[in-house]
């Protein structure tokens, strides 16, 4: 199995633009989540999916971002306009099941806002 | 306000010797535990979980410890092998959904 897929891997971007992340979740995965990793918060859930529906989007850290799963097999994750303080790397995991907390994690996106 | 702390963010331990990372937490909710290890540019690995109405679970090298009282848990790493040296996430869930990760502590293993 390839595991779960990112793209790109880095990411750098002018501020004021549109920047879409992309994932494909390991297949008969059925729920993802989309994390940040900063030095200042760590490792924070953004949004989590279970059959492509958006469970929880509670750590969204403002309009300016947006995440969907159109299909089991794709998601994205949007911030537009982008924003210096954006820049971190995005992870993006998924795992069998509703409930099952072993999560597969990506190998992330490193974006640079400038 | 962090709910996972990990208050050491480096660790530098002998090879062959123990290793301990150490993880206390707020949320007396949260009902699993886990420790991801993760190497520069790649994403987490699950290592280890433990369930609240445990104390202690062990995996080859690898054991973790829970105090619920004092709201603390430990990975206890022996021996510790070059091959360690990661950053280790503490994480918990109150739910069945999501993860609270700490902000990790990089494990160093000297020769």
């Amino acid at each position: 199995d390839a595991g779960v897929i990112q793209s790109p891997r880095h990411e750098v971007t002018e501020m004021g633009q549109e920047v879409t992340l992309r994932c494909k979740p390991i297949s008969g995965h059925n729920s993802l989540f989309w994390y940040r990793q900063t030095m200042m918060r760590g490792l924070e859930l953004l949004i989590y999916f279970n059959n492509n529906v958006p469970i929880d989007d509670s750590g969204m850290p403002e309009d300016r971002f947006s995440a969907k799963m159109p299909n089991a097999s794709f998601s994205t994750l949007k911030i537009q306009p982008s924003e210096p303080r954006d820049s971190a790397v995005y992870f993006c995991a998924s795992t069998q099941g509703r409930g099952n907390l072993e999560q597969y994690f990506g190998p992330g996106t490193r974006l640079t806002v400038t | 306000d962090q709910q996972v702390k990990q208050n050491s963010p480096s660790l530098s331990v002998q090879e062959g010797r123990i290793s301990i990372l150490n993880c206390d937490y707020t949320n007396s909710m949260f009902d699993y535990f886990l420790w991801y290890k993760k190497y520069p540019a790649e994403g987490p690995t699950f290592l280890i979980s433990i369930s609240s109405i445990k104390d202690k679970n062990e995996d080859g090298r690898f054991t973790v410890f829970l105090n619920k009282s004092a709201k603390h848990l430990s990975l206890h790493i022996v021996p510790s092998q070059p091959g360690d040296s990661a950053v280790y996430f503490c994480a918990a869930s109150a739910t069945t959904d999501g993860l609270t990760f700490g902000k990790g502590t990089h494990l160093i293993i000297q020769p």
